[in-house]
C-alpha cells in the first residue's frame, strides 16, 4: 500500500519569514496530493491540493510543487503569520483507491511574532 | 451551506464496551469516509461508504463496522473497545469516491 512520509515534524520561523514542508510517496499511481491544515482541537481543512497533470499549483501565499519522477511533494508558504501556526498534514492517494487517503505523519509549524 | 456534521462530540466508554458515532456529510456529498487520529499522529483511514455500501476499507479489525443511510448520513461501530481505540474519529464527505475530501470536527472517544 501507499506509504507517505512527512518532514520536518517540528517548524519554527519567524513571523514574515517562508515555510517549507515536505513529503515524499512510494506508490508511483497516487495522482491527488492535498494539504491539510490543522489547528487545535479542530478539524483538519484543506488548503490546497493537486492532481499529477500539473507541476505546480499555487494560491496567494500558498503553493504546492509535485515531482512525479522523484515521487516528493512539497508546500510552500511565503510571508508567515501567526496564524499559520497550527499542524499542516499531506496526503496522498489514487483513482484506483477511491479517494482513501494516506496521510503524513504531520508538521508542527510555529510562527513567532 | 451546512458542513460535515459530526455526533457526539465526545464520549467516554470502558474497555469491552460498543460505541456508535454519527455523520452528516455536506450538503450535496453522497460519499462519506472515515477517520481514527490518534494524538499527535495523521489520520488513519478505516473505511468508505458510497451507495450505502463499504467501497474501501484500511487496516481495521472487523470490530470496525458501518453504514450508510439513505440520505448519505453514516454511522460508525466499534465493538469490544480497547484502550487503543481511544482516538480522535474524523468523518470526511466528497462527491463521489475521487473527489476532494472535506473533514467535520470530530468524535473525542477516550476507552477507560
Amino acid at each position: 500500500g501507499e506509504n507517505v512520509e512527512q518532514h520536518p515534524s517540528t517548524l519554527s520561523v519567524q513571523e514574515g519569514d517562508s515555510a517549507v514542508i515536505k513529503c515524499t510517496y512510494s506508490d508511483s499511481a497516487s495522482n491527488y496530493f492535498p494539504w491539510y491544515k490543522q489547528e487545535l482541537g479542530k478539524r483538519p481543512q484543506l488548503i490546497i491540493d493537486i492532481r499529477s497533470n500539473v507541476g505546480e499549483k499555487k494560491d496567494q501565499r500558498i503553493a504546492v510543487t509535485l515531482n512525479k519522477t522523484a515521487k516528493h511533494f512539497s508546500l510552500h508558504i511565503t510571508e508567515t503569520q501567526p496564524e499559520d501556526s497550527a499542524v499542516y498534514f499531506c496526503a496522498a492517494t489514487h483513482n484506483n483507491a477511491g479517494n482513501m487517503l494516506t496521510f503524513g505523519g504531520g508538521t508542527r509549524l510555529m510562527v513567532k511574532p | 451551506d451546512a458542513g460535515v456534521t459530526q455526533s457526539p462530540t465526545h464520549l467516554i466508554k470502558t474497555r469491552g464496551q460498543q460505541v456508535t458515532l454519527r455523520c452528516s456529510p455536506k450538503s450535496g456529498h453522497d460519499t462519506v469516509s472515515w477517520y481514527q487520529q490518534a494524538l499527535g499522529q495523521g489520520p488513519q483511514f478505516i473505511f468508505q461508504y458510497y451507495e450505502e455500501e463499504e467501497r474501501q476499507r484500511g487496516n481495521f479489525p472487523d470490530r470496525f463496522s458501518g453504514h450508510q443511510f439513505p440520505n448519505y448520513s453514516s454511522e460508525l461501530n466499534v465493538n469490544a473497545l480497547l484502550l487503543g481505540d481511544s482516538a480522535l474519529y474524523l468523518c470526511a464527505s466528497s462527491l463521489g469516491t475521487t473527489d476532494t475530501q472535506y473533514f467535520g470536527p470530530g468524535t473525542r472517544l477516550t476507552v477507560l
